[in-house]
């Protein structure tokens, strides 16, 4: 069955610190992944995807498939990167339905 | 983006009262979801609707139903709430695949969210 995995509920780093918020996936053939961004008072948004190999915001994320991973990181965390972050694949059936993970909680402190 | 709307925004009600939550878009999309958010669970998975014909249950329906009045209308119902309703209710939606290749996987566009409240 689909799973993703987030193992961090919380990751706390300071401005301009390295960040990596880790996803791993269970996945029956080839995964697509994504990772979605909850901002504070603003609606869950697509933050980037890794078929189309883009950087976003900073953010850069990896499939790894010999480790199933697709974690995402950034060089030198913002303030404004504070968010909840949740790494997605397709669900089970197809039918562009997303599995979500538990999430996790990036603060970053001044 | 305003273009997924969903109302009530805040509700707080009994065990056993019937509630109903609404979701439009005006984003043309043939696909719409709901979704419940708890606190350690992430985001779950109740119903998807393909169409106005097409209604399919989600991971966790149980205790939910549905109804899709038109392709911008989405309706979540809990017929008889309980307090482990108690969530963040988001709907969201999507265009239809490109023919299931690589990449085709459309993103999801979600609403603002209804924080429901189960005395």
């Amino acid at each position: 069955a689909q799973r993703v995995t987030q193992p961090e509920k919380l990751l706390s780093v300071f401005k301009g610190a390295p960040v990596e918020l880790k996803c791993n996936y269970s996945y029956s053939g080839s995964p697509e992944l994504f990772w979605y961004v909850q901002y504070s008072r603003q609606r869950l948004q697509l933050l980037l995807r890794h078929i189309s190999r883009e950087s976003i915001k900073g953010f850069t994320a990896d499939l790894n498939k010999g480790e199933t991973s697709f974690h995402l990181k950034k060089p030198f965390a913002q303030e404004e990167d504070s968010a909840m972050y949740y790494c997605a694949l397709p669900g089970e059936g197809g039918g562009n339905k997303l599995t979500f993970g538990t999430g996790t909680q990036l603060k970053v402190e001044l | 983006d305003a273009d997924v709307t969903q109302t009530p925004r805040n509700r707080i009600t009994k065990t056993g009262k019937r509630i109903m939550l609404e979701c439009s878009q005006t984003k043309g999309h043939d696909r719409m979801y709901w979704y419940r958010q708890d606190p350690g669970l992430g985001l779950r998975l109740i119903y998807y609707s393909f169409d106005v014909k097409d209604i399919n249950k989600g991971e966790i329906s149980d205790g939910y139903s549905v109804s899709r009045q038109a392709q911008a209308k989405f309706s979540l119902s809990l017929e008889s709430a309980i307090p482990n309703q108690t969530a963040l209710y988001f709907c969201a939606t999507s265009d239809r695949l490109a023919g299931g290749r690589m990449g085709s996987y459309n993103e999801q566009f979600f609403g603002p969210g209804t924080r429901l409240t189960v005395l």
